[in-house]
């Protein structure tokens, strides 16, 4: 099974800073990597597919690059909204798998 | 406007069975595969099941293999996830996602159910 090691698990910021969050998968994936975002108590939503392109609707103030085994969601002001947590998965094979979580909290 | 909406979650004893269902509407079910992720309580998420969109591809984490069989209606625009031999730890929040296949033949997911809940416990 391929492993996905997100880092770090929580981090502080404030409105407007630049926050990047890394996804480190244990073989390569290609760009087979995706991004979600959820806010406590609510499902997830899609940001980002096949480790850069925004999912229809999503802000362009997100970003997503990386290939192989090295990936990184980048929000480039935060936003009040902004404040969740943020899951990668790889889809290149089964099992399916999801990182921990990056947990973006208000400074 | 795409739409999933799950049901059938709810208190059951260790042993014991559900059925979960997930009624898509808003997009053209059938050309979609389908996920179940769920979600333990403080946790993070967990992919569970997939089915492609002719059922010809079915996938379970081994977590639950045996155990719980993932099935699809495009008929009735409705996924399933039926679950047997339940226990404490398959307590979560479970979610449907939709995913559409990419020109790669990978399917990326793009939509999510807001949730249903199950609790195993005695």
């Amino acid at each position: 099974d391929i492993q996905m090691t997100q880092s770090p698990s929580s981090l502080s910021a404030s409105v407007g800073d630049r926050v990047t969050i890394t996804c480190r998968a244990s073989q390569g994936i290609s760009n087979y990597l995706a991004w979600f975002q959820q806010k406590p108590g609510k499902a997830p939503k899609s940001l980002i597919y096949a480790a850069s392109s925004l999912q229809s609707g999503v802000s362009s103030k997100f970003s997503g690059s990386g290939s192989g085994t090295d990936f990184t969601l980048t929000i480039s002001s935060l936003q009040p909204e902004d404040f969740a947590t943020y899951y990668c998965q790889q889809y290149s094979s089964y099992p399916r798998t999801f990182g921990g979580g990056t947990k973006v909290e208000i400074k | 406007e795409v739409q999933l909406v799950e049901s059938g979650g709810g208190l059951v004893k260790p042993g014991g069975s559900l059925r979960l269902s997930c009624a898509a509407s808003g997009f053209s079910f059938s050309d979609y595969s389908m996920h179940w992720v769920r979600q333990a309580p403080g946790k993070g998420l967990d992919w569970v099941s997939s089915i492609s969109g002719n059922s010809v591809y079915i996938y379970h984490a081994d977590s639950v293999k045996g155990r719980f069989t993932i099935s699809r209606d495009n008929a009735k625009n409705s996924l399933y996830l039926q679950m047997n031999s339940l226990r404490v730890e398959d307590t979560a929040v479970y979610y449907c996602a939709s995913s559409w296949v990419d020109s790669r033949g990978y399917s990326v997911i793009d939509y999510w159910g807001q949730g249903i809940r199950v609790t195993v416990s005695s």
